[in-house]
Formats: C-alpha cells, sequence, structure tokens
C-alpha cells in the first residue's frame, strides 16, 4: 500500500455536469499524476503536479483541470463532463529520490451518460 | 518525446510454458523502464524496472526482463507461466524522475492469458 487513496471509487454523473475526483497521499511525495485508462490506449497523461501549486499539462488534457493547494492533495475536474470522458482515472505519485517508480491508486471508474 | 510500442495487444500461453511480452521505446536520454501488472478492477502493480546499472533485471513473481539499448527494447519474460500471471502488462518509459522527465509514458497494453 502506497499510501494513495483516490475517491470516489465510483462515479455516474450527466453530460454538462461538473465532477470532482479527489486524490489524497499519506507519503509527502512531491509528483502527483492524473491519467486515465481506456481500452487500446493504455493510460494516458492527463495532469501532473510537481509541488504545490505547481501543475502541468499531459497529453489529454482538455476539458481537465487540477489544482494543488496542498502536498497531500491532487484534484481533477471535469469542467463540464462529456460521454468521451467515461473512462477510469488513475491518480499516481513519485518520489525524488534516485531510481524510484510511480505507485498507484486503486482508481475511479466514472460513467458520463 | 517519449515513446513505448507493445507488439501485441493479447497473447495466450499454456501454463508452464515461457512468458513474453514485447516492449520497445523510443527515448532522446536514457530512459528509465518499468513494467507494470494490472489485475481486474485493481490498480497498477510495479513487476519490475531498469533505471541504471546490471541491464537484466529481475522482479517479482519469478519475472525478468533485459534492457537493450542496440535493440531500445525492454522484452518481459517469465520461463514458466502460472494460471495466476493472467493479467494486463504494462511497458513504460520515462526520461529521468525530477519535473518534466517524471512523468511516465505507457503502452498500450498486453493481455496475458494463461490456459491449461
Amino acid at each position: 500500500d502506497a499510501g494513495i487513496t483516490q475517491s470516489p471509487r465510483h462515479k455516474v454523473t450527466e453530460t454538462g455536469t461538473p465532477v470532482t475526483l479527489r486524490c489524497h497521499q499519506t507519503e509527502n511525495h512531491r509528483y502527483m499524476y492524473w491519467y486515465r485508462q481506456d481500452p487500446g490506449h493504455g493510460l494516458r497523461l492527463i495532469h501532473y503536479s510537481y509541488g504545490v501549486k505547481d501543475t502541468d499539462k499531459g497529453e489529454v488534457s482538455d476539458g481537465y483541470s487540477v489544482s494543488r493547494s496542498k502536498t497531500e492533495d491532487f484534484l481533477l475536474t471535469l469542467e463540464s463532463a462529456t460521454s468521451s470522458q467515461t473512462s477510469v482515472y488513475f491518480c499516481a505519485i513519485r518520489t525524488l529520490r534516485e531510481n524510484t517508480e510511480a505507485f498507484f491508486g486503486q482508481g475511479t471508474r466514472l460513467t458520463v451518460v | 518525446a517519449q515513446s513505448v510500442t507493445q507488439l501485441g495487444s493479447h497473447v495466450s500461453v499454456s501454463e508452464g510454458a515461457l512468458v513474453l511480452l514485447r516492449c520497445n521505446y523510443s527515448s532522446s536520454v536514457p530512459p528509465y523502464l518499468f513494467w507494470y501488472v494490472q489485475y481486474p478492477n485493481q490498480g497498477l502493480q510495479l513487476l519490475l524496472k531498469y533505471t541504471t546499472g546490471a541491464t537484466l533485471v529481475k522482479g517479482i513473481n519469478g519475472f525478468e526482463a533485459e534492457f537493450k539499448k542496440s535493440e531500445t527494447s525492454f522484452h518481459l519474460t517469465k520461463p514458466s507461466a502460472h494460471m495466476s500471471d493472467a493479467a494486463e502488462y504494462f511497458c513504460a518509459v520515462s526520461a529521468g524522475n525530477t519535473g518534466t522527465a517524471s512523468k511516465l509514458t505507457f503502452g498500450t497494453g498486453t493481455r496475458l492469458q494463461v490456459t491449461l
């Protein structure tokens, strides 16, 4: 257990509504990431953060925003959910220490109807 | 920019047979390479990683992978498959572990089926 909690674990929402997913870590790691997983695409990076209030876009950032006001929390917001954002979302953390890997949360399954 | 290609979205082997999952990468700098496994309805678990040093790396559950720079490959192998190895496997690359280099780029995954 890498100390990562994603909430909610499952959510069904309607098209056009805003949705916020939360990633909480207890490891005090600097780097945090949001990925989405879709069949045939693997995991694709949405946004990532390298410190409080320091965030950057990944390869599929359109329609998403993030915030990190505390080291332990990284929020992903779908500003106006669309059916194409139906996916499984994973949060990951990574330490600055040399030769280390990323640790993943259990995922959030989001369905937009 | 970096990328990963996993050849074969589905691989089926018999129990006891050799497992070979292929991964080729592209990176403009010396890469950090990873294999992750995902069981149904779970997150990703690290199998093994290559960062520096020995090019043959051993991981959990009897898996190993060899970094071959000349072939830009990092194939995953296991001498004898077990039913419990059935899962999806992802190869990933990063350019380092700081700043923008820390983000991982994943392949599209290979689903391993193990039959009796």
